[in-house]
């Protein structure tokens, strides 16, 4: 069974641009949250999509949206970039919603020059 | 509000010796606790998870921890280390409004 996959794996922008990023779950998981790592911060729920509805949200600003298609895949979407920004974004699949995640993908490295 | 602590950013044991890393949480519900793992360059592995069954949550690699109310604990421990144990662990808890908050971190060192 092929695992979580993320694209791209590493990813440089420039500040004021706008990324989107690629979540693929396990098959059959109908659950993707999403996290921002960084040095500083640690790691940050970000949000949380079952059946293609955001079921929960952190504390971040406007410019972070997702969605997740019917087909279970997500994407997170990150406008006007900030230095700030630059973090290795995971997500996660599980089967049910409501938790933290079951399977991790490898990560997107974003870095905002 | 819920939050969760890792008491300690970096743990040093040598092989075959115990490991503890320890980790308290507040909550004002009954929260459901995870440890997860993270190697150099991987993504996170979950290692166990309390979901208020039995307190004493076994989980893979011979990891296992203990849910204490009392004490708003969840410590993982594990009674040998391996080399391939060495890496980041974090603490999470999931409490009312499935909000998931992970704990800052701890590195855990293995020397042979």
């Amino acid at each position: 069974k092929a695992g979580v996959t993320q694209t791209p794996r590493y990813l440089i922008k420039t500040r004021g641009q706008q990324v989107t990023l690629s979540c693929s779950p396990i098959s059959g998981h109908r659950s993707v949250s999403w996290y921002q790592q960084t040095p500083g911060q640690g790691l940050q729920f970000l949000f949380e999509y079952f059946s293609e509805t955001q079921r929960n949200k952190g504390n971040f600003p406007g410019r972070f949206s997702g969605r997740q298609f019917s087909n279970s895949r997500s994407e997170m979407n990150v406008s006007t970039l900030e230095l700030g920004d630059s973090a290795l974004y995971l997500c996660a699949s599980s089967l049910g919603a409501g938790g933290p995640g079951q399977f991790f993908g490898p990560g997107t490295r974003l870095t905002v020059l | 509000a819920q939050s969760v602590t890792q008491l300690d950013s970096h743990v040093s044991v040598s092989e075959g010796t115990p490991v503890l890393l320890r980790c308290n949480y507040s909550s004002s519900y009954s929260p459901s606790l995870f440890w997860y793992v993270q190697h150099p360059n991987k993504g996170l592995q979950l290692l166990l998870k309390y979901t208020s069954a039995a307190t004493l949550v076994k989980g893979i690699n011979g990891f296992e921890a203990e849910f204490k109310k009392s004490e708003t604990s969840f410590h993982l421990t594990k009674p040998s280390a391996h080399m391939s144990d060495a890496a980041e662990y974090f603490c999470v808890v999931l409490s009312g409004g499935f909000k998931t908050i992970f704990g800052a971190g701890t590195r855990l060192f293995v020397k042979a």
